[in-house]
């Protein structure tokens, strides 16, 4: 069974800081790999997905993510973060078969940022 | 993007009576959609699975006579809690998708449910 783990369940930071969430999966063959946010009170939004090519994959609102095949690991990154980055993020993993798959996702981090 | 609602927003029912939950895509034509559960500060669990026009394929663990999944059109689809209980209230989230979104999944608002 696939699974993922968000090692970071709140984080708090201030603004001008750079952002690392750490995301590890668990799955038998290859993958397409997802972050998501959640503003309050909003649906969920894809901030950016992997599916083959350069691991390294940039998202909306400068955020960017690296897959590395040997950790299983898929981190999100931001080098500075804002206010309006307050939010609750979430990774997420599929069988990358082609076809319609639902997701399993982290637990999610709660990210605060002060001003 | 794609835009996916859900109605209601929030729903309060006694226990016993059964609640619908609709999903509708609303700018293009979803051949699948998903529904999935998501507790207080826990992570969205994949409830199932539906194609249009054939059944619901539910993961292992969820009540399929419970939850009643119906996708008649490629547009909408509906999540009915049968006979909701307390432990049934949670926070329900549909997701549509099509090979035009290249099985992208757009996601709706949530659907809060309170069973008193």
């Amino acid at each position: 069974a696939q699974s993922v783990s968000q090692h970071n369940h709140h984080v708090i930071l201030s603004e001008a800081a750079s952002l690392e969430l750490g995301c590890n999966y668990s799955y038998g063959g290859t993958v397409n790999l997802f972050w998501y946010v959640q503003y309050p009170g909003q649906h969920l939004q894809l901030l950016l997905k992997y599916f083959s090519g350069d691991p390294l994959v940039k998202g909306i609102k400068g955020f960017e993510a690296e897959f590395i095949k040997s950790k299983f690991s898929f981190n999100l990154r931001k080098p500075s973060v804002q206010w309006s980055d307050t939010a609750e993020y979430f990774c997420a993993v599929k069988g990358s078969g082609g076809g319609a798959d639902g997701l399993t996702f982290g637990k999610g981090t709660h990210l605060i940022i002060q001003p | 993007g794609a835009v996916v609602s859900q109605h209601p927003s929030r729903v309060i029912c006694k226990s016993g009576t059964s609640v619908k939950i609709e999903c509708r895509s609303l700018d293009f034509q979803a051949t699948t959609m998903f529904w999935y559960r998501q507790f207080p500060k826990q992570s969205l669990m994949l409830m199932a699975t539906s194609n249009e026009g054939s059944k619901a394929t539910y993961e292992q663990g969820v009540e399929k006579d419970k939850f009643l999944i119906n996708h008649a059109s490629l547009t909408l689809s509906t999540l009915t809690v049968t006979s909701a209980h307390p432990e049934d209230s949670s926070f329900y989230i549909c997701s549509a998708s099509s090979l035009d979104t290249y099985n992208e999944q757009f996601f709706g608002p949530g659907t809060r449910l309170t069973v008193l």
